[in-house]
């Protein structure tokens, strides 16, 4: 079955980067993009940005466009994002999700389970 | 940016009642409207896409409507396992995507 499977729990100190994985299976990776969705302790969805599963392009939201990246590997079906200069504002799970387009209609169908990442001195 | 606006931000309501949320986009987006549900603890799950196409597998209470900047999502007889957080998401603005604030549903 289709699935994205993510790295485990981070604690970074400020300053610090931190680089989340992404490995799907069950489908074939270069035919759809992943989404980043991060979500801070009891507050609402903020989408982070978008990476290409065939070229590597990418779309970053502009609050974090100047220190994030996202990457992909086709040759391990897996996406990374990294996350630079961390305060305690990046506290959060961070999700991987499959962009899927029907009729040139978007949305996000597999999500990961999510990745805590905890920014503490 | 697309800006999305949920109303209300909570609701309580009782199993087997009709519920309504509303999602409101700062400038047209067509049919480009996508509805979430999550459960604490949990990644979100896809309900509705494209305003008003329920996802293989979502049942039938469920359905969304709408286009051009306002869209609903309605549930038609609440069960227990509809209790969550509901999302509405727009892919118009494709590839940079934004959230409304979510809307939690909650027992009465």
């Amino acid at each position: 079955q289709v699935q994205l499977v993510q790295s485990g729990a981070e604690v970074k100190k400020p300053g610090a980067s931190v680089k989340v994985s992404c490995k799907a299976s069950g489908y074939t990776f270069t035919k759809y993009g992943i989404s980043w969705v991060r979500q801070a302790p009891g507050q609402g969805l903020e989408w982070m940005g978008w990476v290409s599963g065939s070229h590597g392009s990418t779309n970053y939201a502009q609050k974090v466009q100047d220190r994030v990246s996202m990457t992909t590997d086709t040759s391990t079906s897996t996406a990374y994002m990294e996350l630079r200069s961390l305060t305690s504002d990046d506290t959060a799970v961070y999700y991987c999700a499959r962009a899927v387009v029907i009729m040139s209609y978007y949305y996000m169908d597999v999500w990961g389970k999510g990745t805590t990442v905890t920014v503490s001195s | 940016d697309i800006q999305m606006t949920q109303s209300p931000s909570s609701l309580s309501a009782s199993v087997g009642d009709r519920v309504t949320i509303t999602c409101r986009a700062s400038q047209s987006i067509s049919s480009h409207l996508n509805w979430y549900q999550q459960k604490p603890g949990e990644a979100p799950k896809v309900l509705i896409y494209a305003a008003s196409s329920l996802q293989s597998g979502v049942p039938s209470r469920f359905s969304g409507s709408g286009s051009g900047t306002d869209f609903t999502l309605t549930i038609s007889s609440l069960q227990p396992e509809d209790f969550a957080t509901y999302y509405c998401q727009q892919s118009y603005s494709t590839p940079t995507w934004t959230f409304g604030q979510g809307t939690k549903v909650e027992i009465k």
